[in-house]
């Protein structure tokens, strides 16, 4: 049973550009979240998905950010028009159901240069 | 509101014994414990769910004191494979699985 899988593992993107991160979550999970880490710093949550629906994107920035998990395929989490500031590691976790242990992936590491 | 974690960062003998603290400001419905190595992805070490509860993992375990909205991780005889950052992440009602996580508590452990 293969774990969290996230790709890019790192992306280098220049400012104006678009990011789009992947994850497959692990298999039976249905519940999958993003988080996104500064260096040196914790995990801040941005958005929980469920197949097809967002669940929260409490901790989702208001503009350039979006977030799908559709019926098929990955969940993707979209940056529009990057700015340096984006540049962070974005870890995807997954769990069968809401409140129980949560897997992360390896995560995403993107360079805004 | 973040939990807040104490200490900040520990240093530790091998053999030695550690507690790192989480305390939050809301009432704390689940506690899930993660320990970070550099570079890498947090790996789930345990999750407590009810007041008062004690889990154990190898020579780690942990309580949550619903009480006090405090959950404490403790590890005993430390080895040099425990050296990390470790995050406490908080869950709230409703049962969604959101974490809140602490600052985190980077642990070193010497020979």
């Amino acid at each position: 049973n293969a774990g969290v899988m996230q790709n890019p593992r790192h992306l280098v993107r220049r400012r104006g550009q678009e990011a789009r991160l992947r994850c497959s979550p692990m298999k039976g999970h249905s519940h999958v979240y993003w988080y996104r880490q500064l260096p040196e710093e914790g995990l801040k949550f941005m958005v929980y998905l469920q197949k097809e629906n967002i669940i929260d994107e409490s901790g989702m920035p208001k503009e350039r950010f979006s977030a799908e998990f559709p019926k098929e395929g990955p969940s993707i989490l979209r940056i529009q028009q990057v700015v340096r500031g984006d540049s962070a590691a974005y870890f995807c976790a997954s769990s069968p159901w809401g409140d129980t242990e949560a897997f992360f992936g390896q995560g995403t590491r993107l360079t805004v240069v | 509101q973040q939990p807040v974690q104490s200490p900040q960062a520990v240093i530790l003998r091998e053999g030695e014994d550690a507690v790192i603290n989480c305390s939050s400001s809301k009432a704390l419905y689940s506690v899930h414990w993660y320990r970070q190595k550099h570079g890498e992805a947090p790996v789930f070490l345990m999750i407590l769910l009810k007041g008062g509860e004690q889990k154990g993992h190898e020579k780690i375990s942990a309580s949550f004191n619903e009480k006090k909205q405090q959950s404490s991780l403790y590890l005993t005889a430390s080895q040099l494979s425990y050296s990390g950052t470790y995050f406490c992440g908080t869950g709230g009602s409703g049962n969604t699985g959101k974490l809140i996580f602490g600052q985190g508590t980077t642990l070193q452990v010497k020979p």
